[in-house]
């Protein structure tokens, strides 16, 4: 099957600019995730979805970041606008259902450095 | 609320060598244990979980028990290989409590690097 996609890969931009990556999850799967992983420390959920509606965002900067997903497939985060402590590497995840023990299937990640 | 935490790293070993890498966490209710890997470059891959107490989980001769009376599920492989050279998340997810929704909880992470 196909994995979960993202883009873009990588993205530097200026403080105080705007950036979205884009995120298709694993076909089928009803709930996914936005981690924020800062270098040397584990990823940390920003967003969860169940189908187009939020299950938790209570970890989301919501004076910056948005997210949506539309039609409950694709998702889109978003930053507005971006500080230097946002550089990280944003993963979208997806799992068949959500329930204890179903694994998370990651994406590739895309890298932000903020100048 | 829950939380992992992992040995410190990065970790050094030669090739063949036994690798642990301790895992601990706190949970409210009964959570669900994994162990995922991330190779240079590639994004986070599920190396192995454990769903309740006792279980063992294995994959390419990694293997971790969930222990609950110690609250561990430290990572061990009898020989090591240069390919398995990664950054290494313990990780929980538990749906006891309020604010617990299946997400997974990751540690800080632990590198290891295997010389030959």
């Amino acid at each position: 099957e196909a994995g979960v996609a993202q883009s873009p890969r990588y993205k530097i931009i200026e403080k105080r600019q705007s950036v979205a990556f884009w995120c298709n999850p694993i076909s089928g799967h009803a709930t996914l995730y936005w981690y924020q992983q800062i270098l040397g420390q584990g990823p940390k959920l920003l967003i969860q979805f169940q189908n187009n509606g939020v299950v938790d965002d209570s970890q989301l900067p919501k004076d910056r970041f948005s997210a949506e997903r539309l039609k409950g497939v694709d998702s889109t985060l978003k930053i507005q606008p971006a500080k230097l402590e946002d550089s990280a590497v944003y993963l979208c995840a997806s799992s068949l259902v959500r329930v204890v023990g179903s694994p998370l299937h990651f994406g590739n990640g895309t890298r932000l450095t903020v100048t | 609320g829950d939380s992992v935490t992992q040995m410190e790293g990065p970790v050094t070993l030669s090739e063949e060598a036994f690798l642990t890498i301790n895992c601990t966490y706190t949970a409210t209710g009964y959570p669900s244990l994994f162990w995922y890997v991330q190779y240079p470059g590639e994004g986070l891959q599920l190396l192995l979980k454990a769903t309740k107490a006792d279980d063992k989980g294995s994959n390419k001769g990694f293997e971790a028990t969930y222990r609950k009376e110690t609250t561990s599920f430290h990572l061990e492989k009898g020989s090591v290989q240069v390919s398995d050279s990664a950054v290494y998340f313990c990780a929980l997810s538990d749906l006891a409590g309020s604010s617990n929704t299946g997400k997974l909880i990751f540690g800080q992470g632990t590198t290891l690097q295997v010389k030959p």
